[in-house]
């Protein structure tokens, strides 16, 4: 099944408006990280998050370990926002322990 | 910034060639891990280690070898390639388990 389930899997955006992704965790996540890749296909990290909140510019992360989830918000979209985001968490020890969830597609418009 | 090279870039192979795809970390990290992604399943690991010499199974480890000869490098190798292993391939390291990733730019492996 799916221990880490994005939402949506798909968005457009206006230029300039505000919106939020989200992360769902069916396994006990003790961090949090969010990726984007570009069009291009170069994927960059973003946040690494422990239980908290994060901000970096116009992204904001929030990560409640009780509750299971993780979201991204975004503000003020602008076009090189555009890409695909990924959330990938961390269940206990061990190297493998990074599980990707498939993805929310973000396409900015002017 | 960690920098994670990884080569050939693109590749087109036979079906039942080898394949050797390459991946360089500069930072000293400890972690390194190959992942593959295709439509619909995000990213998969394949292989990882823990450090020279060190190799361990991932998710989907059938069919691909994996090499760490040194701190720096860690090869993923195909001894027989099939057309469902045409994807696209992400080396990542990491300083340690639970720290930040770091991918590299991707190789695109196609397999007629």
């Amino acid at each position: 099944g799916d221990k880490v389930k994005q939402s949506p899997s798909a968005l457009s955006l206006q230029e300039g408006t505000n919106s939020a992704l989200r992360c769902n965790f069916s396994i006990a996540a003790t961090t949090v990280q969010w990726f984007l890749q570009n069009p291009r296909g170069s994927l960059m990290n973003l946040f690494y998050l422990v239980p908290g909140t994060k901000e970096n510019g116009r992204l904001k992360s929030a990560f409640d370990s009780k509750e299971s989830y993780s979201t991204l918000h975004i503000r003020d979209a602008q076009l090189e926002d555009s890409g695909t985001y990924f959330c990938a968490a961390e269940a206990g020890q061990g190297g493998r322990a990074l599980i990707f969830g498939t993805g929310t597609t973000v396409s900015v418009s002017p | 910034e960690a920098a994670v090279t990884q080569s050939p870039r693109n590749k087109v192979a036979v079906t039942g060639g080898k394949v050797t795809l390459s991946c360089n970390q500069t930072n000293n990290h400890n972690n390194m891990y190959w992942y593959r992604q295709d439509t619909g399943h995000g990213l998969r690991l394949i292989h990882y280690s823990y450090g020279a010499g060190s190799t361990e199974k991932g998710d989907i480890p059938d069919g691909y070898k994996a090499s760490r000869p040194s701190q720096e490098n860690f090869s993923l190798i195909l001894e027989l390639a099939t057309p469902s292993q045409t994807s696209v391939y992400f080396c990542a390291s990491a300083q340690n388990s639970g720290n930040t990733l770091y991918f590299g730019e991707g190789s695109r492996l196609i397999v007629v």
